[in-house]
């Protein structure tokens, strides 16, 4: 069974860093772009960062630029999310997510950040 | 960014008949490959979510077929042709063509 867990989330003030986990199962992890997508409480989804099957080639939104970077340790079938000087507008749940390369199909449960 | 605009944003339907939701972007959606990448997204309740739909209308594995995705350009449209119960939830469309890739605002699905 595909399983994407995160972990990682919690509570931090505004101006720290937090460092999210997606641990995958049950595909072949390298084959395969892994996404980062949020949800702001009240409000509808947002991509937040993608990255190619090596870690090669990353993409993230302009309003996380600089702060955030997506990364990928395909020995350990693991992405990450190292997230830098938040603001209160990052505050959300963060959801990994299978594929990147113009749609994502599998999703996690989400690990919820809060910035306050 | 591309916008994707959704409608309606809340819809009532009775146990069996037929639902649409209808997306529309604020820029084509067609990809220098031929391919249009639109996409269907279904939340469930406590769940996360779930893709239905890829490139306009292909369905995902397990996907019921009473589920149907069409268009072209800037319109799109999901259908249920019989609503069941388990449908119940959030339905999002989203763009995979322009980069940053962007959702509709979502449309709840409720059984009146």
């Amino acid at each position: 069974e595909v399983q994407l867990v995160e972990s990682g989330g919690g509570l931090v003030q505004p101006g720290g860093s937090l460092r999210l986990s997606c641990a995958a199962s049950g595909f072949t992890f390298s084959y395969f772009w892994m996404t980062w997508v949020r949800q702001a409480p009240g409000k509808g989804l947002e991509w937040v960062a993608r990255v190619d099957q090596d870690g090669s080639e990353n993409y993230s939104v302009d309003s996380v630029k600089g702060r955030f970077t997506i990364s990928r340790d395909n020995a350990k079938n693991s992405l990450y999310l190292q997230m830098n000087s938040l603001r209160a507008e990052d505050t959300a749940v963060y959801f990994c997510a299978r594929g990147g390369s113009h749609s994502v199909d599998v999703w996690g449960r989400g690990t919820t950040v809060t910035v306050s | 960014d591309v916008v994707m605009t959704q409608s309606p944003l809340s819809l009532p339907v009775t146990l069996g008949q037929p639902a649409s939701i209808s997306c529309r972007s604020s820029q084509g959606l067609l990809y220098s490959n031929g391919y249009t990448y639109l996409n269907w997204l279904q939340r469930r309740p406590g769940q996360s979510p779930r893709r239905l739909i890829y490139e306009v209308s292909k369905r995902d594995s397990g996907v019921p077929d009473r589920f149907s995705g069409s268009g072209s350009g800037t319109d799109f449209t999901l259908k249920i042709s019989r609503v069941e119960a388990e449908d119940v939830g959030v339905y999002y469309c989203m763009q995979g063509t322009h980069w940053p890739y962007t959702f509709g605002q979502g449309t709840k699905l409720e059984i009146k």
